[in-house]
């Protein structure tokens, strides 16, 4: 079965210090991998996805997140952290049911940012 | 473009009663997918409709139950409520010819059970 490990529950980090989020998933085939952010109370906001193509993805608000197969993961990266990027982070990873699809959530990552 | 809503923001119902949440999927968009996220983890796939029909069901009883409209606007429903469905329910919409897979999602509708 599909799953995703995100084996970070906390991160803190200093505003304007660079920052990894790690994100591991099991499929067999190749993935269709998101990351969604979500501040307190909120929804889910879809930051990048990885379809195909490019390893190296780029999405919204300057995060990127590069796919390596070999290691099957799927980390988060902003070169400079912002304050407003305090929040909780889901990687996902898309899986076929009977006749359509759904996406499997790791449990999340909560960012804290220190000034 | 008009993105996906959902209401009412938040629910208090009592164990045992039902319950109806409603989503409106973002224009343009045919597919809608509904997640249970309980506190402090990440969000569970419940079900998913398309064409007014259930096309996939996660590990949830049959009391979690829901339709799609014509106009592709879906519902919710929890009979029997328990303690344990307390959480926030998330709708999500997409668009079958992209595999779906690409959901775009509400702001939630918190539902407390007391």
């Amino acid at each position: 079965a599909q799953s995703v490990t995100q084996p970070d529950i906390h991160i803190t980090v200093s505003e304007g210090a660079s920052l990894e989020l790690r994100c591991n998933y099991s499929y067999g085939a190749t993935p269709y991998l998101f990351w969604y952010v979500q501040s307190p109370g909120q929804g889910l906001q879809l930051l990048l996805k990885y379809f195909s193509g490019d390893t190296l993805v780029q999405g919204i608000k300057g995060f990127e997140a590069e796919f390596k197969r070999s290691q099957s993961s799927f980390n988060l990266r902003k070169p400079s952290v912002h304050w407003s990027d305090a929040a909780e982070y889901f990687c996902a990873v898309g899986a076929p049911t009977e006749y359509g699809n759904k996406l499997v959530f790791g449990a999340g990552t909560i960012l804290r940012v220190k000034s | 473009e008009t993105g996906v809503t959902q209401s009412p923001t938040h629910l208090i119902k009592t164990r045992g009663q039902q319950v109806t949440l409603r989503c409106s999927s973002q224009s343009g968009h045919n597919t809608v997918s509904w997640y249970q996220q309980a506190l402090g983890q990440g969000p569970q796939f419940i079900f998913q409709y398309y064409r007014e029909e259930e096309n996939g069901r996660g590990n949830f009883p049959p009391r979690f139950s829901g339709l799609q409209f014509p106009n592709y606007s879906s519902e919710l429903n929890v009979n029997a409520l328990e303690l344990d469905d307390s959480a926030l329910y998330l709708c999500a919409s997409s668009h079958v010819a992209r595999g779906a897979y690409e959901q775009y999602f509400g702001p939630g509708t918190r539902l407390t059970v007391t």
